[in-house]
């Protein structure tokens, strides 16, 4: 069973372009959640989604980033407008429908490295 | 808010040396805690978790209690490798929500 992919691994942006980055999570999961480490800091959470639905986005910046996982096809998480701010690795995990207790383990991916010029 | 917050890196240690990497947290509920490790160039694994107060989480030689009198969530390894080093994140989940808050992360370095 394959780990969370996520593509591309490094990523070289602009200032005012589009950065789109992707997470196919494990077969199975259903769940699936984006986390950015900035340099020098732990890992944010950003936003939850499940399959069509944006669970919890209250870690996301309110422009310029949205979010999706549509019925088919990875995860998606677009940064519009790219600033050099937005330099940071980014993460995703996922989580299968139902695990043991209130916690449904999350696997990570290894991450994309956004650099912005 | 929730919060964790543990020990600055780099910790250097000599193969076989005893570990510990202080982690303390701040949540408004009953958490569930974590460590994770980061290898070069990977993502997070689970090392380890614990779900109640007093439980000891245990892998691959690593250790951790959960502590609620002191609120924190320490790691222990009594003898390290040279394999060990790695980035280590302390994290804790809300009870019933799945989202995971974490600490700046550690960064191990194991020394023949």
């Amino acid at each position: 069973n394959a780990g969370v992919m996520q593509n591309p691994r490094h990523l070289v942006r602009r200032r005012g372009q589009e950065a789109r980055l992707r997470c196919s999570p494990m077969k199975g999961h259903s769940h699936v959640y984006w986390y950015r480490q900035l340099p020098e800091e732990g890992l944010k959470f950003m936003v939850y989604l499940q399959k069509e639905n944006i669970i919890d986005e209250s870690g996301m910046p309110k422009e310029r980033f949205s979010a999706e996982f549509p019925k088919e096809g990875p995860s998606i998480l677009r940064i519009q407008q790219v600033v050099r701010g937005d330099s940071a690795a980014y993460f995703c995990a996922s989580s299968p429908i139902s695990g043991e207790g209130p916690y449904n383990e999350q696997f990570f991916g290894p991450g994309t490295r956004l650099t912005v010029l | 808010g929730n919060s964790v917050t543990q020990m600055e890196g780099p910790v250097t240690l000599s193969e076989e040396a005893f570990l510990t990497i202080n982690c303390t947290y701040t949540a408004t509920g009953y958490p569930s805690l974590f460590w994770y490790v980061q290898y070069p160039g990977e993502g997070l694994q689970l090392l380890l978790k614990a779900t109640k107060a007093d439980d000891k989480g245990s892998n691959k030689g690593f250790e951790a209690t959960y502590r609620k009198e002191t609120t924190s969530f320490h790691l222990e390894k009594g003898s390290v490798q040279v394999s060990d080093s790695a980035v280590y994140f302390c994290a804790l989940s809300d009870q019933g929500y799945s989202t995971l808050t974490f600490g700046k992360g550690t960064m191990l370095l194991v020394s023949p």
